[in-house]
């Protein structure tokens, strides 16, 4: 039982370039969610999927695209990535009061 | 989603009892109140979950006076391992099982020994 298993670890990109962050869990939940966190901030939501096959925008929504694939799996996309989206990612996942996070991407954006 | 209010850091010793308050004024009837703990470089945990009176887990107790307009987060007996980023959330848990919590700065509890 992995619970939530975020890809990659780490990524740097260069502004202007596209990629993925992925996403999933193994607990049968039906939430996720996508955080941004900055150095020294609490989290921000960018991103929910309260069940599968919905989706909807979080406090900080611009700059990214979600896709719920299935049940397990909700990944995050950045079409072209900015400076300001130098950041820690994390997934989270629930089916009650408890949220689930997972290890965290650490992206850094040139 | 009611706004919280925490101390932005807290110092303490080994051994010793730690308090967190919260203050959530706009508390909803339907908001429950949460704690989540978050290491360096990891992601946040969660800790304890209350609606009204006093929750105690493994890990700490939660108590939250009648007019649920604050809460205090107690660490028993906190070790040099409990220093992190402690955060107080206010939401709603829909239907599904998904919860809308919006996080705060938080409050850094630093341990020393």
């Amino acid at each position: 039982n992995a619970g939530v298993t975020q890809t990659p670890k780490f990524q740097v990109l260069k502004t202007g370039q596209s990629m993925t962050l992925q996403c999933a869990q193994d607990m049968n939940h039906n939430s996720m969610y996508w955080y941004r966190q900055d150095p020294g901030m609490g989290l921000r939501l960018i991103y929910y999927s309260a069940s599968e096959g919905t989706t909807d925008k979080g406090e900080v929504p611009n700059g990214y695209n979600v896709s719920r694939l299935n049940k397990r799996e909700f990944s995050l996309r950045l079409e072209s990535a900015a400076p300001s989206q130098t950041s820690v990612y994390f997934c989270a996942s629930s089916d009650s009061y408890e949220q689930y996070f997972g290890p965290g991407t650490r992206l850094t954006v040139t | 989603l009611a706004k919280t209010t925490q101390p932005i850091s807290m110092d303490s010793y080994e051994g010793q009892e730690v308090n967190i308050t919260c203050s959530h004024n706009n508390i909803a009837t339907n908001d429950y109140i949460t704690w989540y703990q978050q290491f360096p470089s990891q992601g946040p945990r969660f800790i304890i979950q209350g609606y009204k009176t006093k929750v105690t887990n493994e890990v700490a107790s939660l108590f939250i006076p009648a007019d649920r307009k604050s809460s205090t987060l107690s660490l028993p007996r906190v070790s040099l391992s409990d220093t992190a980023v402690y955060y107080c959330l206010v939401g709603a848990l829909l239907s599904g099982g998904y919860n809308k919590l919006i996080f705060g700065a938080g409050t850094r509890l630093a341990v020393h020994p």
